[in-house]
Order: C-alpha cells, then structure tokens, then sequence
C-alpha cells in the first residue's frame, strides 16, 4: 500500500514561533493533498486542500496567513503554522490523494503530527 | 451542507461476536465510501472502499452499501479485542474532493 509520511511526529514550541510540518509520500506521486486538524475526542476538521503547483484552498474558517500550504512537487507538502498560540494545539495529519494507478478518492494517511503550543 | 451521521457509541460486543457499524450521508451524488479505523493518538488506516452497492468482503470485513437508502454499513465478523477502536465513515461527492467524515463510531471488543 501507499506510505506517507510526517516529519516531525511531535513538537513542543513556545507561544509565538513558526511550526513547519512535512508531509511526504515514500513510494509514490500525488496529485493531491489534503491537510486536517483533530482535536481530542472529536473527528477529523478539514484545513485545506493542495495541488502541487498550484494554491492551496482552504476550508471555511481556516486563516490561510496563519497556516500556510505550499505543495512544491508531487511528493512533499508542507504546512506551518506561523505565531503559534496555545490554541493550535491539536494532531495535524496529511493525507495524499488521486494516486496513478488506483481510484482516484482513495486517500492514504500520514501517521500525524502532534503540536503542543506553550 | 454534506453530512455523513453515525452513532458515536461506545458499540460493546463480546470477543467472537459480529460487530456492526453503520453510516448514513446526505448528498445523494456520492460516489465512493471509506471506512478508516483510527486507534486512540494515531491517524486514520483505510480497512474499506465501496463504491457499488451490495457487499464487498475482505477477510473479516464486510462493507455494504445501499444508496437508493444512502446507508453504508461496516461487519466486523469474529471481533477481537485488537479491533477496538473509533471506525470512521467517509464520503466523498466526485474523484479527488475531500472525504467528508462522520464523528466515528468507538468500538469496544470485551475479552
């Protein structure tokens, strides 16, 4: 099956900084990525959709100067997370889309990134 | 506004058991179907698609789906304790559009 994975797994930072998160998959290309947001004991929150070489569209209610979305080639997305708050705390977890080779709606998640905001 | 529903639980059903999970969705246009299980403090892992109704087995798991009643349902035959977690059920309207998520229905296998 498709790999995808996150880097970091986890991070704790200062109220204030800039997070990047990396969403990478291994052993294939994606048209598609998706990020989302889950807090605990609640579903996943879509953020935003990206296509790689084109702007990212985020949901309703989703700041696109504070989580910023670039998806530089058909492998990586990144989204940080700029002047962290407390509030950003959450698990933040890509998923990679439109896979050749297989339907395109099957989407694959990454294990996750756990951001912990002081 | 698209909406998948299920029963948030917690659904318990003895070790051995058959344990079903269900799902309904409003937009009568969706085209495919997921179930993901999602361990507590981990991402989601696709178990299921379906995108044709009737029933589709892999191994000890039976996906059904009937759109004409927009329900799609998950079977979990000879549940083991390994299999409690938070099953999510997610739609998607047309190829590469975001999966809409249910809330997960959390399952409890009792030993």
């Amino acid at each position: 099956g498709a790999v995808v994975s996150q880097h970091p797994s986890w991070v704790i930072c200062k109220s204030g900084t800039s997070v990047k998160i990396e969403c990478r998959s291994l052993d294939f290309q994606a048209t598609t990525m998706f990020w989302y947001r889950q807090f605990p004991k609640q579903s996943l929150m879509l953020m935003a959709t990206s296509n790689e070489g084109s702007k990212a569209t985020y949901e309703q209610g989703v700041e696109k100067d504070k989580f910023l979305i670039n998806h530089a080639s058909l492998t990586l997305s990144t989204l940080t997370v700029t002047s962290a708050h407390p509030e950003d705390s959450s698990f933040y977890i890509c998923s990679a889309g439109g896979i050749r080779g297989e339907s395109t709606d099957t989407q694959y998640f990454g294990p996750g990134t756990r951001l912990t905001v002081l | 506004q698209k909406e998948v529903e299920q029963n948030s639980g917690p659904l318990s059903v003895p070790e051995g058991a058959i344990a079903s999970l269900n799902c309904t969705y409003s937009d009568r246009g969706s085209q495919s179907f997921f179930w993901y299980r999602q361990y507590s403090g981990k991402s989601p892992e696709l178990i299921m698609s379906i995108y044709s109704n009737g029933d589709k087995e892999d191994g000890r798991f039976t996906a059904q789906l009937n759109k004409a009643s927009q329900y799609v349902s998950l079977l979990i035959r000879d549940s083991q304790p390994s299999d409690s977690a938070t099953y999510l059920c997610a739609v998607i309207a047309s190829g590469n559009t975001p999966l809409v998520f249910g809330k997960g229905t959390r399952l409890s296998v009792i030993a």
